[in-house]
């Protein structure tokens, strides 16, 4: 069974700092890993998506890397604004159509 | 914009008082998911149709229903709602399960 940890639950930084998000894997077999940001209260919005076959994605701020055989991905986040505090989840996309959620870290960028 | 739009955002029902949330999608996407999710916790697959097909999961309690009545909508039925199921129930929806695009959420409250 596809269990996804990510490491810390909780994360503080000053604004302007860069950052890094850890997502790990306990089954390497997998077809996708996605990054989610969840506000309070709100859905979830999609950040970026890697392939498997891929290493990394991009996008404005955000950088998405995967390394599969060790099941680990992590997002870096450049100059960190207030505004990029929420809730990261990534997940995991095995056989069928199912994603496995981790549960989070929450991210808070202060003045 | 394509989208995917839930209704209601928030709902109040009572103990054992049937409910029904919507689903609508603009994307034309042939898959769609029911999440729900609880405080501070990962979402939760209940169950997702790949086009007309309906593929629950296991752990699903029997009183949860799902109606998919054309590509565009879909509902979910609680047939009794227990003070356990007060969440936020999150709709996705997919292209042959590759990337997922969430709707905006509907909290759940049971008096």
């Amino acid at each position: 069974k596809q269990e996804v940890t990510q490491i810390p639950a909780a994360l503080s930084v000053p604004e302007g700092e860069n950052l890094v998000l850890n997502c790990s894997f306990t089954d390497s077999a997998i077809y996708n890993l996605q990054w989610f940001r969840q506000d309070p209260g709100k859905g979830l919005t999609s950040l970026l998506l890697i392939q498997s076959s891929q290493r990394e994605q991009t996008s404005g701020r955000l950088n998405a890397s995967l390394d599969k055989s060790s099941g680990r991905s992590t997002l870096y986040i450049a100059a960190s604004q207030p505004g990029d505090s929420a809730t990261y989840l990534c997940a995991v996309k095995g056989g069928g159509n199912k994603l496995t959620f981790g549960t989070g870290t929450q991210l808070k960028v202060e003045l | 914009d394509a989208m995917v739009i839930q209704n209601p955002r928030y709902q109040v029902t009572q103990f054992g008082k049937p409910v029904t949330l919507s689903c609508s999608q603009t994307l034309n996407h042939n898959v769609m998911y029911w999440y729900q999710q609880k405080s501070s916790q990962a979402p939760k697959l209940l169950f997702h149709y790949y086009d007309k097909d309906f593929n629950n999961e296991a752990d699903t309690p029997d009183n949860f229903q799902s109606r998919r009545p054309n590509t565009s909508f879909c509902f979910l039925d609680i047939r009794s709602p227990g003070l356990g199921d007060a969440a936020m129930y999150l709709c996705a929806t997919s292209s042959d399960g590759y990337e997922q695009y969430f709707g905006p959420g509907t909290r759940l409250t049971v008096t």
